[in-house]
């Protein structure tokens, strides 16, 4: 949504490179994780999620990585496109309520 | 494809008023909620649904009300506007423990 990314963390890649999009999460009872993307003006769009049992999913261009020892999710986009420029949120499931991080800004340059 | 929609996109109203934002879902997904975005304090839950007539506290209600009478429709009630509830307000549903999708949006002012 508008004004959404003040104050957030930002990465810069060059169109073509990989991203990687970093999140610790904070509850080890989390059994549920997913990665959203916002773009502005726009609610959330779902990309990819993973449960506990798992420590690596892949999608279309995308992977995530979960390491359950230290809480830590990841993002990764490979040949990242201008249209991936956004703010992608990871968010944990507990109870049926997902918690979700801050956000990061993709910003892709051409 | 699963679709939410939001009443509106753009609302303004006046410190005071009763505010009511509506959402539907055309899933038959059991799980509704609302949440309220603000710049650097992400996505907070304000209220959510599993059931028909059923509601929860999320994280932030205060000043919020929910109601649930219909399985695809879950209405957010600002019974008094204040200045302070001015955001960005986003409707999301999920079935059981699966990924929530979103509305949106509804960018609310409050004057």
């Amino acid at each position: 949504g508008e004004n959404v990314g003040l104050h957030l963390p930002t990465l810069s890649v060059q169109e073509g490179d990989n991203s990687i999009i970093n999140c610790a999460y904070s509850n080890s009872a989390s059994d549920y994780f997913i990665w959203y993307k916002q773009e502005s003006g726009k609610g959330p769009q779902f990309i990819i999620d993973i449960r506990s049992n798992m420590d690596k999913r892949q999608g279309q261009r995308v992977t995530v990585l979960l390491n359950k020892t230290v809480k830590h999710l990841s993002l990764q986009i490979a040949a990242t496109q201008p249209g991936d420029s956004a703010v992608y949120f990871c968010a944990e499931n507990i109870f049926m309520k997902l918690v979700f991080g801050a956000g990061t800004i993709l910003r892709v340059k051409s | 494809d699963v679709k939410v929609t939001q009443s509106s996109r753009y609302l303004v109203k006046r410190t005071g008023e009763k505010v009511f934002l509506e959402c539907v879902q055309d899933m038959d997904h059991e799980n509704m909620f609302w949440y309220r975005q603000d710049p650097g304090l992400g996505l907070r839950l304000i209220y959510f649904s599993y059931d028909v007539k059923m509601k929860e506290k999320g994280d932030i209600p205060e000043g919020y009300s929910v109601s649930r009478e219909k399985k695809e429709r879950f209405s957010l009630i600002l019974e008094s506007a204040s200045t302070n509830q001015t955001s960005m307000y986003l409707c999301a549903s999920s079935r059981q423990d699966n990924e929530q999708f979103f509305g949106p949006g509804t960018r609310l002012t409050v004057l």
